[in-house]
């Protein structure tokens, strides 16, 4: 079992369609982040969460760490909202100190 | 500010020979970080950096070593390349590790023929 599991792998969505990626992990983490990267390899940081909710623009992130899962929703979805969405837990033990696991990404497709 | 800034964006090498890639941080972050993308994957922990200390390896060969300078800045270098080294090179820099959001660099691209 992966330490990062993301659900569902690949996603197709009509534009305007309310989004749902998970992510659960199995390590112990302080913070966990959630990426977006474009075809053509830029990643971007587009939360990054201990604790509750975050919102920035019509992109949440949810995180219940009793329950080690977390949530990245896209409201109103857009054709530009196309990408793939990767979530990543750091591991702060031993040799692997800023060792940033990654889930194996969401391939998101938004059709107009 | 400018972002974190890497080069060189693409590179051709031959087995065998060795390589050099760069990393500027955004100013004021002093923790950087080095993943490799094979195609179609997820990117994979390389080493991680902090104030020029080497504070997290991850699972590869001892090829791969890397340092960081008085100014933050990091080189990855990468000895007797393999085929298998093909891939996208990823820094990423924060200001503290593990607790602030990281920024990523737009990575360098090495094709080893």
């Amino acid at each position: 079992k992966n330490e990062v599991e993301q659900s569902p792998q690949n996603l197709t969505a009509q534009e305007g369609e309310f989004i749902t990626i998970n992510c659960s992990y199995s390590v112990g983490i302080s913070a966990l982040h959630w990426l977006q990267q474009h075809p053509g390899g830029g990643i971007v940081s587009l939360f990054m969460l201990s604790s509750g909710k975050k919102k920035h623009g019509r992109l949440i992130a949810t995180i219940n760490i009793q329950e080690k899962h977390s949530s990245l929703h896209i409201t109103a979805s857009h054709p530009r909202d196309s990408a793939v969405y990767i979530c990543a837990v750091p591991n702060a033990g031993g040799t692997s100190y800023g060792k940033l696991t990654f889930g194996q990404g969401t391939i998101l497709t938004v059709h107009p | 500010d400018a972002g974190v800034t890497q080069s060189p964006t693409h590179l051709i090498k031959t087995r065998g020979q060795q390589v050099t890639l760069r990393c500027s941080p955004i100013s004021g972050h002093k923790s950087v970080s080095w993943y490799q993308q094979v195609l179609g994957q997820g990117p994979q922990f390389i080493f991680q950096y902090y104030e020029k200390e080497e504070r997290g390896r991850g699972n590869f060969p001892d090829r791969f070593s890397a340092r960081q300078f008085p100014n933050y800045s990091s080189e990855l270098n990468v000895n007797a390349l393999l085929l298998g080294d093909s891939a996208l090179y990823l820094c990423a820099s924060s200001g503290i590790p593990l607790n602030e959001k990281l920024f990523f660099g737009s990575g360098t691209q090495l094709s080893v023929l």
